[in-house]
């Protein structure tokens, strides 16, 4: 099974500021199937990225997602007060699929 | 758009089988590029993967080793739902499940999730 690390696990920020995000897998990921997610108390998680670097429908440009192999990382540049939430990112190269733990974007 | 909207009982008791069903619109469950998965997530366990259903010329399930032997999905095409049912649940199993619709297995569209509660 496929360990995802995700860092840091708290990122205190502003708006306007740009987040960095970091997914590292246990092993290398095939063909970059590797996915970001969104999440907001109480919501179920909304996907942003997948294949590592396409943005699923409706997400605007400022995600961005790279990176291949075992490091991976999404940026949110110029943030808006509805980024913050918690963000996970997902292996589906290899069953079973995995998810990270989890990067909280909160306010600074 | 697709749409799933989970049902299902969120309090129970250890040693009982949770059950919950997802009904779907905007797709089907015969659909030849979907799968129907149900994850769940817990401040312990974080987001894990529990199963999934798909049919590609026939039906296929796939289960998560974590609970192999006590999971069953089931499909109820006539009403283009899914089921899952998990058994002997324990406080372990106390978690937010969600369905969601797998597409190359990343997961593009979530049910709105349902907390169970397992207690002595």
């Amino acid at each position: 099974e496929i360990v995802l690390t995700q860092s840091p696990g708290t990122l205190s920020l502003s708006p306007g500021e740009r987040a960095t995000l970091s997914c590292r897998a246990s092993q290398s990921v095939n063909s970059r199937y590797l996915a970001w997610y969104q999440q907001k108390p109480g919501q179920a998680p909304r996907l942003l990225i997948y294949g590592a670097s396409s943005r699923a429908t409706g997400i605007p440009d400022r995600f961005t997602g790279y990176g291949s192999g075992t490091d991976f990382t999404l940026t949110i540049n110029r943030l808006e007060p509805e980024d913050f939430a918690v963000y996970f990112c997902q292996q589906y190269g290899s069953s079973p699929w995995t998810f990270g733990q989890g990067t909280k974007v909160e306010f600074k | 758009q697709v749409q799933l909207q989970q049902s299902g009982p969120g309090l129970m008791k250890t040693s009982q089988t949770l059950s919950l069903t997802c009904a779907i619109s905007g797709n089907t469950l015969s659909s030849n590029s979907a799968t129907w998965n149900w994850i769940r997530q817990s401040p312990s366990r974080g987001l894990e993967w529990l199963g999934r259903t798909y049919y590609r010329t026939q039906r296929f399930n796939e289960y998560a080793v974590s609970v192999k032997g006590r999971i069953t999905i089931t499909t109820d095409t006539s009403n283009n739902q899914f089921s899952l049912y998990l058994s002997s649940v324990g406080p372990e199993d106390t978690a937010v499940y969600y369905c969601a619709r797998g597409i190359y297995d990343f997961f593009d569209f979530w049910g709105q999730g349902t907390l169970v509660t397992v207690s002595s």
